[in-house]
């Protein structure tokens, strides 16, 4: 199986700043997809923002954009201008080409008034 | 679009009781859904994959005897906790792919939690 690693169990950010919360990935496919997650305190998850690893552009989503790093096997999603509505579980994950997937252990982030 | 649902958002049971989760795609029809366990403040683990019509896949580990996934229709799996002890107490969550929305994202249900007493 593959394994996505987040070695930031927490994090945390000033209002208004940038933060980069980090993920790598261990796999031998060349096709495969990459999420961002989050998860808030209600528990429902909520995608932030998904990369095709065939495309070499970096995904972004407003004020969410990714770093990816195909030969690195890195993902990182950085946040812009930080808002207290960011605050949440922040989960990397990888979609095999057989549509299973793997989750990281998890980003906890804070923001700061 | 592309909401799941789960029902009971909440259970509380016996031990030794058998207990059912309901995962249903609302508003599009799920080829593919799983189930996922998740532990105070930890990730989620994949349990099992289930195709419409067919067997699901479990993950290693998983003992499919206990943890019975049915997904008998393209809007509805379901996960029977059989014969459920303490230690299965914890936050089950699903999630859906396929059909008319994006094949390669999944979309979740808010979860379950079960605790057995």
């Amino acid at each position: 199986a593959q394994t996505v690693t987040q070695s930031q169990p927490e994090m945390s950010v000033q209002e208004a700043e940038t933060v980069t919360l980090s993920c790598t990935y261990d796999t031998s496919e060349s096709d495969y997809y990459l999420f961002w997650y989050k998860q808030p305190p209600s528990r429902q998850m909520i995608l932030v923002i998904r990369q095709e690893a065939y495309k070499q552009q970096n995904a972004t989503e407003n004020r969410f954009s990714v770093n990816f790093q195909k030969a690195a096997k890195s993902f990182s999603l950085k946040i812009s201008d930080s808002q207290l509505g960011d605050a949440a579980m922040y989960f990397c994950a990888y979609r095999s080409a057989y549509g299973q997937f793997y989750f990281g252990t998890g980003t906890s982030l804070t923001v700061i008034p | 679009g592309a909401v799941v649902s789960q029902h009971p958002s909440r259970v509380i049971c016996k031990s030794g009781t058998s207990v059912k989760i309901e995962c249903r795609s609302l508003d599009f029809q799920a080829t593919t859904m799983f189930w996922y366990r998740q532990f105070p403040k930890k990730s989620l683990m994949l349990m099992a994959t289930s195709n419409e019509g067919s067997k699901a896949t479990y993950e290693q580990g998983v003992e499919k005897d206990k943890f019975l996934i049915n997904h008998a229709s393209l809007t509805l799996s379901t996960l029977t906790v059989t014969s459920a002890h303490p230690e299965d107490s914890s936050f089950y969550i699903c999630s859906a792919s396929g059909g008319g929305v994006s094949y390669n994202e999944q979309f979740f249900g808010p979860g379950t939690r079960l605790t057995v007493l």
